[in-house]
């Protein structure tokens, strides 16, 4: 059973335009959820995360926005450039029950030129 | 420089043999993970370990071992019981009990090809 999911395999955005990658979650116990890029033969390098205490996080070009009721997500690149090619995975933690990270299946996000 | 290795990038192995797969940090985290990635799949925790000499299954645990001796360090073994072992594995680790404040931190990947 997939506790979070990414529902889009792959995004075209044409640069400079604004990306929105959505994720979605089953578990209402989640209470810490995190974005992460990753290139291909890379491991992931975090982005941004947000506690479930807040329904916004920004962080320059990157915003998270958690809808608690929905147990929805997006992450809003704004302005998107080339460098943000890459395959994006939406993660999220029961921080009161251990360290285990749940990942979606990502979303690969082109930026078209 | 803090971080996470693992060795080595690219791994060949025949079918039938059993391949160990490094993985040592620097960062002083108590909690490791191993993580495996086929295409069109999320990443999947196979091993995770959040202290010494102790260590938990993952969702993909079967065919696979791993041993914690060392805080630094959480070696995984791909046995010839793993049915379909060619994949990109990475590990991870964090400080124990994640807070606002922390992440897991990966390691680059060893892509690991049976013939």
């Amino acid at each position: 059973d997939q506790q979070v999911k990414q529902n889009s395999p792959s995004l075209s955005v044409q640069e400079g335009r604004i990306s929105i990658l959505n994720c979605d979650y089953t578990n209402s116990m989640f209470d810490y959820f995190l974005w992460y890029k990753k290139y291909p033969a890379e491991g992931p390098t975090f982005l941004i995360s947000i506690s479930s205490i807040k329904d916004k996080n920004e962080d320059g070009r990157f915003t998270v926005f958690l809808n608690k009721s929905a147990k929805h997500l997006s992450l809003h690149i704004v302005p998107s450039q080339p460098g943000d090619s890459a395959v994006y995975f939406c993660a999220a933690s029961d921080m009161n029950r251990d360290d285990k990270i749940i990942f979606g299946k990502g979303t690969r996000l082109h930026i078209l030129p | 420089d803090g971080g996470i290795t693992q060795s080595p990038k690219y791994l060949f192995r025949k079918e039938g043999q059993n391949v160990t797969l490094s993985c040592e940090q620097n960062l002083n985290h108590d909690a490791m993970y191993w993580y495996r990635q086929d295409p069109g799949q999320g990443l999947r925790l196979i091993y995770y370990s959040q202290i010494v000499n102790d260590f938990q299954k993952g969702d993909i645990a079967e065919g696979y071992s791993v041993s914690r001796e060392k805080k630094e360090s959480f070696p995984l073994t791909v046995t010839s019981a793993q049915k379909n072992p060619t994949a990109f594995y990475l590990c991870a680790s964090s400080p124990p009990l994640l807070s606002p404040t922390d992440t897991q931190y990966f390691g680059p990947g060893t892509r690991l090809t049976v013939l």
